[in-house]
């Protein structure tokens, strides 16, 4: 059964570059069915999707944050990875993996990593 | 405009019904989904494409969808239902994904 894992620094400096790597076991990351993306949530809030990848390398991301962010990834590893940069208070969140499916008509997350905190604090 | 809104808290007594709403322009384009998430714990997905259910999700879990309001129903509303439960759907240019801010649901 396939199965995210996420992994990060549990504490970044601000003005820093957050990184985040997913880990993709149980399937192949280069499934032409479906992009992998990254969605975080600030303690007590809502879901904010951050940006979405196929393993082709083609990107979309969230039009407020795009200016920060750069998604990649590696086929050879079976993952994918997240750069957000000059990050403040504002970023600290649970960041998620997941897996995007779906057709013309709908995108969907069907799987989810467990998240891993991300705090940004001098 | 490309946002999707849901009222923030709804109750239900333990056995009735319950619909929870998702609204926005782009749902008249695109399916919504659903996702049910409790504390401490990942989203899980339980509609999708509208109206169709994972694997493993119960059918009292049903959903709907007309104009630009998207609806999630619970028949029969269980204790353990009682989480956040958040839709998203593609927005207006087809490139990006929607949240909605989330509907946090007591079970009474």
């Amino acid at each position: 059964q396939l199965q995210l894992q996420e992994s990060g620094p549990g504490l970044v400096k601000p003005s820093e570059t957050l990184s985040l790597t997913c880990s993709v076991s149980g399937g192949s990351i280069s499934s032409s069915s479906h992009y992998w993306g990254c969605i975080r949530q600030p303690p007590g809030k809502g879901l904010e999707w951050i940006g979405s990848i196929y393993y082709s390398g083609s990107t979309y991301y969230n039009p407020s944050l795009e200016s920060r962010v750069t998604m990649s990834v590696d086929t050879s590893k079976n993952q994918f990875s997240l750069k957000l940069s000059s990050v403040t208070a504002a970023d600290t969140a649970v960041y998620y993996c997941a897996r995007l499916t779906g057709l013309a008509v709908d995108w969907y997350f069907d799987l989810w990593g467990r998240g891993t905190l991300v705090t940004v604090s001098s | 405009s490309s946002e999707l809104t849901q009222d923030p808290a709804v109750s239900v007594a333990l056995g009735q019904t319950v619909r929870i709403t998702c609204q926005g322009d782009t749902l008249r384009n695109y399916y919504p989904s659903w996702y049910q998430q409790k504390p401490g714990q990942a989203p899980v997905l339980v509609i999708y494409g509208k109206k169709n259910r994972p694997s493993g999700i119960p059918d009292r879990f049903s959903g709907s969808s007309s104009g630009n309001t998207a609806s999630l129903t619970i028949t029969g509303a269980q204790a353990e239902d009682e989480a956040d439960y958040y839709c998203n759907s593609r927005d207006s240019s087809g490139n990006h994904v929607l949240f909605g801010g989330g509907t946090k649901l007591t079970v009474l």
